[in-house]
């Protein structure tokens, strides 16, 4: 049973272009966080939503958005891409906010061309 | 915001050797969390520990274990009788500005070979 699961695993696209990637988590927690990885393998908190609510933004570009449907899902749509957006991307969750451990799903690798 | 540092960029074992992982962070809080994460070359952020600052007794886990020094702010990491199944990107964490987001240090890549 996976736990948090992301889709897709590898996204290639041209610069310019609008693209999602999707996270859902089973795991019953009320909070989920998109973090960056970058290709230095240096790990940043993106964004972090409890409950359905933004609690997060760490000054992510507006071409960036969060969006939870439900406490399950919380997908990212990324507006007019760039070279500099290519990296990993992690979805996690945690049981609530404060200083539950973070399950991360297997990361989607976003490529830029 | 408080950091966390892996000062160990690489490092490289022969099979069954002993190895340690440093954490140094910082912090202005009384109490605190830390944790542990292992990227193996498949790409995925497995975890492996979380400790609170009331608890300072080391922690084993099988070849793995913990130390925890409040005095030094480290959380060193070690891994006794390395394997190649080791060999994996480790990230030290710990949560920050109260909302539980996770400040990573840069990781420490850790090569095994036999």
């Amino acid at each position: 049973d996976t736990a948090v699961s992301q889709t897709p695993k590898y996204l290639v696209t041209q610069m310019g272009n609008d693209k999602s990637i999707k996270c859902e988590q089973n795991l019953g927690h009320d909070t989920m966080y998109w973090y960056k990885q970058d290709s230095k393998k240096f790990l940043k908190i993106m964004f972090s939503y409890n409950n359905k609510e933004l609690i997060i933004n760490e000054t992510v570009p507006n071409r960036f958005s969060p969006k939870s449907p439900d406490k399950a899902h919380l997908n990212l749509h990324i507006n007019s891409l760039e070279l500099g957006d290519s990296a990993v991307y992690f979805c996690a969750s945690s049981l609530s906010g404060g200083t539950d451990e973070q399950f991360f799903g297997p990361g989607t690798r976003l490529t830029v061309l | 915001a408080q950091k966390v540092t892996q000062a160990q960029t690489e490092i490289s074992v022969v099979e069954k050797e002993d190895v340690t992982l440093d954490c140094v962070y910082e912090t202005r809080d009384t109490t605190y969390y830390l944790f542990w994460y292992k990227q193996p070359p498949s790409g995925e952020l497995v975890f492996l520990i979380r400790r609170n600052s009331f608890d300072e007794q080391n922690e084993i886990s099988g070849r793995y274990s913990w130390n925890f020094q409040k005095s030094t702010s480290s959380f060193n990491f070690t891994i006794t009788a390395s394997q190649v199944v080791d060999s994996a990107v480790y990230f030290c964490a710990r949560p920050s500005g109260g909302y539980n987001k996770l400040i990573f240090g840069a990781g420490t890549r850790l090569a095994v070979h036999p």
